[in-house]
């Protein structure tokens, strides 16, 4: 597809189990982003690729929180040992470069019970 | 990062336009203005942004202050597809994360 792809779309897990979270950039894209939100909530940074830098983690709301983008395309966001506040829907977006528009995905939502 | 400040709700009637504005006293001279918006139960979309002078695109149009404090994101004639959580966002010309605020919900009313 031509859009920005995220999977699952929707994921129910238990307290303190781990997740991951897909996303596919679109093609060419070399700037990656990730954002959470909360139900009734604005959108929370995360977590920031572009190209081989070095992320930029400074959204990240706690060590439970990982993510890694495999040769500059596709990225996993790894919550360890989840909990009730993680509760939320987790947003990607990929733009070109990092000064290009950002495209998002339709979101992964995700339920801790 | 430099901070908007953005009405929390506004009304609008169909087919009239929307004036949003966005003040952002602290920008700098390398920061753009940009605007999104979040329909909803989708992901933000890209609307349009700018630096100094006044743009246009298809959806909307930008209306900056000389001073660059303020700026208006005018619909022209709004529609109902238009209700959503619109987003004034200042980010550096060196481009990297965009932190998003509150946004103004607008409602567009038949």
């Amino acid at each position: 597809g031509a859009g920005v792809s995220q999977s699952p779309s929707n994921k129910v897990t238990e307290k303190g189990k781990d997740v991951e979270l897909r996303c596919d950039p679109i093609s060419g894209h070399t700037a990656l982003y990730w954002y959470r939100q909360s139900l009734g909530q604005g959108l929370e940074f995360l977590i920031y690729f572009q190209g081989n830098s070095a992320p930029d983690k400074s959204g990240l709301p706690s060590d439970r929180f990982s993510a890694e983008r495999t040769g500059g395309s596709v990225s996993t966001l790894t919550i360890q040992r989840t909990q009730q506040e993680d509760s939320a829907v987790y947003l990607c977006a990929s733009s070109f470069l990092g000064t290009g528009e950002l495209f998002f995905g339709e979101g992964s939502r995700l339920t801790v019970l | 990062d430099a901070k908007t400040t953005q009405p929390n709700s506004m009304e609008s009637n169909e087919e009239e336009p929307v004036h949003l504005p966005c003040n952002h006293s602290t920008i700098s001279g390398t920061d753009y203005i940009h605007w999104y918006r979040q329909l909803p139960s989708q992901g933000p979309e890209y609307v349009i942004h700018g630096l100094t002078s006044n743009v246009n695109n298809r959806m909307a149009s930008l209306a900056i202050a000389e001073d660059r404090k303020s700026s208006t994101l005018i619909l022209h004639r709004a529609t109902l597809r238009d209700a959503a959580v619109y987003y004034c966002i200042l980010r550096h010309n060196q481009g990297g994360k965009l932190i998003f605020g509150q946004g103004t919900e607008l409602s567009v009313k038949p």
